[in-house]
Parts: C-alpha cells; sequence; structure tokens
C-alpha cells in the first residue's frame, strides 16, 4: 500500500541555518503530495502542495519538489528562524484515499 | 472565521468510562475525517465520513465508533476508554477527497484515560 517516509528528528538548527527534511514515498500512479506544519499546542496546518511530478511547491521560504523519479518531496529552507520551530509531516493523497502521513519530524531552531 | 472547532481540549477518563468528542466545521465541507497522534506514529485515520449519515472505517477504527448526524459536526465516540486509547485527537475536513486536497484542521483534544 502507499506510505510516506520522513527523516527521524529531531533536528536542532542554529538561527539562518540551512534546512533540509528528506521525505520518500511509495504510491502507485501519480499522487499529490503535501507538507503540512504543525506548530507547538495546535493543529496541522497547510505548507506547500504539489500535484505532478517536477512541481515545486512553495511558501513562508519553504520549497519542496515532487521528484517521480526518486519518489521525494523534500523540504528546505535556506534561513530557518526560531518562528519555523514545529513539527513538519510530510503526506501524500490519491484520487478518492485520505491522507497518508509519514511520522513527522520536528524541529527545534535556537538564536 | 472559526473553520475546524473540537471540543473538549483536554479530558482525563478513568479506564471503562465513555465519552464524545465533538467536532464542528463551517466551511459546508462534505468529508470530515477523525485522526490519532502517537508519539513516533504520525497521525492515523480512525473514522472519516463522506458525507451526511455516512461514515467509514479507516485505519485504526478498533475502539471508536463515530456518527455524521449534521453535514457540520462529526462524532467521535468511546464507548469503553483503555489506556491504549491516550493520544491526541484531530479533526479535520476537506471540500474533495483525495487528489490534490487540502485537509483543514482543528487544535486538537488531548485525551488521557488513567
Amino acid at each position: 500500500g502507499n506510505s510516506v517516509t520522513q527523516m527521524e528528528g529531531p533536528v536542532t538548527l542554529s538561527e539562518e541555518a540551512f534546512l533540509t527534511i528528506n521525505c520518500t514515498y511509495t504510491a502507485t500512479g501519480y499522487p499529490s503530495l503535501f507538507w503540512y506544519v504543525q506548530y507547538p499546542g495546535e493543529g496541522l496546518q497547510l505548507l506547500l502542495k504539489a500535484t505532478k511530478a517536477d512541481d515545486k511547491g512553495s511558501n513562508k521560504g519553504f520549497e519542496a519538489t515532487y521528484r517521480k523519479e526518486t519518489t521525494s518531496f523534500h523540504l528546505e529552507k535556506g534561513s530557518v528562524q526560531v518562528s519555523d520551530s514545529a513539527v513538519y509531516f510530510c503526506a501524500l493523497t490519491q484520487a478518492g484515499t485520505a491522507l497518508i502521513f509519514g511520522k513527522g519530524t520536528t524541529l527545534s531552531v535556537s538564536s | 472565521n472559526a473553520g475546524v472547532t473540537q471540543t473538549p481540549k483536554f479530558r482525563v477518563l478513568k479506564t471503562g468510562q465513555s465519552m464524545t468528542l465533538l467536532c464542528a466545521q463551517d466551511m459546508n465541507h462534505e468529508y470530515m475525517y477523525w485522526y490519532r497522534q502517537d508519539p513516533g506514529m504520525g497521525l492515523r485515520l480512525i473514522h472519516y465520513s463522506v458525507g451526511e449519515g455516512t461514515t467509514a472505517k479507516g485505519e485504526v477504527p478498533d475502539g471508536y465508533n463515530v456518527s455524521r448526524l449534521k453535514k457540520q459536526n462529526f462524532l467521535l465516540g468511546l464507548e469503553s476508554a483503555a489506556p491504549s486509547q491516550t493520544s491526541v485527537y484531530f479533526c479535520a475536513s476537506s471540500y474533495t477527497m483525495g487528489q490534490g486536497t487540502i485537509q483543514y484542521f482543528g487544535a486538537g483534544t488531548r485525551l488521557s484515560v488513567l
């Protein structure tokens, strides 16, 4: 069945460092891919998405590119801020299915 | 614009007690979902609904029941709570299901079963 694998955390960075959180998926066909973010004490909210191969999703300085050849959707940000500290979830969906989530990666950014 | 609202935010139960979690959305979405979030497990789908009066099982449905009597509300029930049901529960809703669909989440209910 479909699944999402993302790097284990926690990831600890200093402010202004470069961020990469790896995400790979297993799915038949062409799923849609998402990154959701969960700030402390809150629910999940959509960060970005991509619906077809080679699409790049971007939001708030974060980017991820849908790579069909490597079945990946890695999250990147050039310069993280303390306010980016959160749990990040990679997820996928296909027609007629609910979201399938990775286990989440905790990011902690210090000043 | 409230979005998805969950009540209560926190609850402590004793083993064997029952309770109902309420989820309400004001976006006129057809689809609603209940997830549980456990450390190191991500979010796992418990039950979902594709419209008023319909429900379906997700990945981890055992020990839970749901009802969708009104389009805007989705209730999650625990008939006889067990310590294994200690978790954070999230409700979500969406306009459609599947390809490209964005789900909107509530703030969660933290449940402890002693």
